[in-house]
Parts: C-alpha cells; sequence; structure tokens
C-alpha cells in the first residue's frame, strides 16, 4: 500500500495569511493526489485533483503542485471559511489511502 | 443536483452486521462509482473500498477484506455498503462519495459526498 504522510500535523495562521501543507507519498504516484478539506461534523469536499486542477467552484486562493513523491497545498490570503482540516489522498492504486490531515488553526 | 443522500444512524452489538445505504440523484448513476470512506471518532479519513456502478467490479483494502461487500442496485441508483463481524472499532461515520475516474489519464477523485452515516457498535 502506498502511505501518504502530511506535515505538519497541524499549525495555526491569521486571516490573511499564506500557508503551505505538504504531503509525501510512499512511493511515485505521478500527480495523482487528491485534496479535500473537511469542517467538524461535515463531509469532507473535494478542493483539487490531479495535483493542481481546482475543483469547481473552489476559490483560486487554493493550488496544489508536485509530481512523484512530493506535493503541496497552499492557501493564500487566508478567509474565516478556510480554517479546517485537510487532507491528501493518492488516486494512483487501490487502496486510495489518506494522508493522516492537517488541522489549520485562527492563530 | 447531485446528491447522496445515506441512511440513519445505526446501532449494533459486538459481531453483528450493518448495511448502510446511499441513494444517487441528479447525474448517470452507472457511469460512476461509488467509494465507502469511514471516520472513527476523532481520527482521520480511511478508504475501505470502491464499486464501479456500470460494470459492479469492487476493489476493497485489505483491512476490509472478507468483511465487507459493497453492491449498487441501478434500478434505484442506490449503493450499499454492509460490514459485517462488527467490533467497538468499527464505531465510525461511514461516509459514500461518487468516484470520477477520467479517461484517458485515469484520475481517480470523489467530487461529491454524502452526509454521512454514524454506526455505533457497543453492548
Amino acid at each position: 500500500d502506498i502511505q501518504m504522510t502530511q506535515s505538519p500535523s497541524s499549525l495555526s495562521a491569521s486571516v490573511g495569511g499564506r500557508v503551505t501543507i505538504t504531503c509525501r507519498a510512499s512511493q511515485s504516484i505521478s500527480n495523482y493526489l487528491n485534496w479535500y478539506q473537511q469542517k467538524p461534523g461535515t463531509a469532507p469536499k473535494l478542493l483539487m485533483y490531479a495535483g493542481s486542477s481546482l475543483q469547481s467552484g473552489v476559490p483560486s486562493r487554493f493550488s496544489g503542485s508536485g509530481s512523484g513523491t512530493d506535493f503541496t497545498l497552499t492557501i493564500s490570503s487566508l478567509q474565516p471559511e478556510d480554517f479546517a482540516t485537510y487532507y491528501c489522498q493518492q488516486g494512483y492504486s487501490d487502496p486510495r489511502t489518506f494522508g493522516q490531515g492537517t488541522k489549520l488553526e485562527i492563530k | 443536483q447531485v446528491q447522496l443522500v445515506q441512511s440513519g444512524a445505526e446501532v449494533r452489538e459486538p459481531g453483528a452486521s450493518v448495511k448502510v445505504s446511499c441513494k444517487a440523484s441528479g447525474y448517470t448513476f452507472s457511469s460512476y462509482g461509488i467509494t465507502w470512506v469511514r471516520q472513527a471518532p476523532g481520527q482521520g479519513l480511511e478508504w475501505m473500498g470502491w464499486i464501479s456502478a456500470y460494470k459492479g467490479n469492487t476493489s476493497y483494502a485489505q483491512k476490509f477484506q472478507g468483511r465487507v461487500t459493497m453492491t449498487t442496485d441501478k434500478s434505484t441508483t442506490t449503493a450499499y455498503m454492509e460490514l459485517r463481524s462488527l467490533r467497538s472499532d468499527d464505531t465510525a461515520v461511514y461516509y459514500c462519495a461518487k468516484v470520477v475516474v477520467t479517461a484517458p489519464s485515469q484520475y481517480y477523485y470523489m467530487d461529491v459526498w454524502g452526509k454521512g452515516t454514524t454506526v455505533t457498535v457497543s453492548s
């Protein structure tokens, strides 16, 4: 199975700030990498697929990059609604494993 | 609009089975897959497996092999996930999600999610 490791596990930032979350795969997954956002008590929401393709309706302050084993999710100009937990997921092969999550909190 | 409506919360004793349903609407059901993801209290997301609604092909995470069965009913556009021999650590919210697999690159992602079904395993 492909292991996905996110860092950091948690971070705090200010409204208007910029954050970067990293996701590392245990083997090369090309750009078969998805990002999801989850708020407490709700289902995850797709943000990005294929490493850097923004899902329809997702604000352009979210961006993704990377290929192979190392990927990043960047959120520029943080808004209050962005404080949530973020998960990466590899879409390369079954089982389509998730990272352990990164909790983004307000500073 | 595209939506997945899941069945209500369930409580089971250890050793029992549970079957969760996921009613799809607003899209061509047989053109996409359905995946099941669970989340134990305070924990992260765990991919359980997925089913192609077109052919009914399934793929399960090794952890659940032999205990889980995923099915679809195209006539009612409903997907089901049955988990047997329940243990206390199966207590979780179970989500279904619509799977997109693009052609020709085969990018796999879940673009629409149900609200989740809470399954509690307790004696």
